[in-house]
């Protein structure tokens, strides 16, 4: 069965250093999302992807984030400079269709900051 | 500002009976509910899905009840397994928006 699969499982940086989260959605899908979890709290969206330009973002998403589809597989997420608030379970989910179409989440990436 | 919210942080039920989940929301906009089971160091996993224009949907032995009138749904499981034992979390979206609005989530506990 098709799954979005996500890399590294753990990533452990200092904080102002730059991490990229690494995802590879199901292949037939067209949208991407990133999502974080931190410890304790509920699932936050970030942002989403679409025909390679960002979608919709939410306020978590500012200057430090960006994202990227570098070839035909792979969607990206950059944190520039990293801070100890960043520290959070980072998800990647894919879909077929925007609406009323089920996002598949991947593993999950822990970002820790130190 | 918690649009979606589960009052309940944990459930524990014995095997074989039904598990109910609950889930109320806020926002009147909302038309599209999901239902997703989360492992240990795993990504959140769909289960089950529901348009506002229906009050039920059924996939085995997992059902969701929306009742849009009290902005609330449901998720039961009959019969319930100790496979079942996870984080539940309900989502919701509405028509401007894909992104999904996850609440806290509901850890189950299927006891044998």
């Amino acid at each position: 069965e098709p799954e979005v699969t996500q890399t590294p499982s753990h990533q452990v940086t200092q904080m102002g250093q730059e991490v990229i989260l690494r995802c590879v959605p199901i292949s037939n899908h067209l949208y991407f999302y990133w999502y974080r979890q931190i410890l304790g709290q509920k699932v936050e969206f970030l942002v989403s992807f679409y025909n390679n330009e960002i979608s919709e973002k939410s306020e978590i998403f500012d200057d430090q984030f960006s994202v990227e589809r570098p070839d035909g597989s792979n969607f990206t997420l950059k944190i520039r400079s990293t801070k100890l608030e960043d520290s959070a379970m980072y998800f990647c989910a894919s879909s077929e269709g925007d609406r009323v179409n089920e996002q598949y989440f991947g593993p999950g990436t822990r970002l820790t900051v130190t | 500002d918690q649009q979606v919210k589960q009052n309940s942080p944990s459930l524990s039920v014995q095997e074989g009976r039904i598990s109910i989940l609950n889930c109320d929301y806020t926002n009147s906009m909302f038309d599209y509910f999901l239902w997703y089971k989360k492992y240990p160091a795993e990504g959140p996993t769909f289960l089950i899905s529901i348009s506002s224009i229906k009050d039920k949907n059924e996939d085995g032995r997992f059902t969701v009840f929306l009742n849009k009138s009290a902005k609330h749904l449901s998720l039961h499981i009959v019969p319930s397994q100790p496979g079942d034992s996870a984080v539940y979390f309900c989502a919701a979206s509405d028509p401007g928006n894909t992104p999904l609005v996850f609440g806290k989530g509901t850890r189950l506990s299927v006891i044998a």
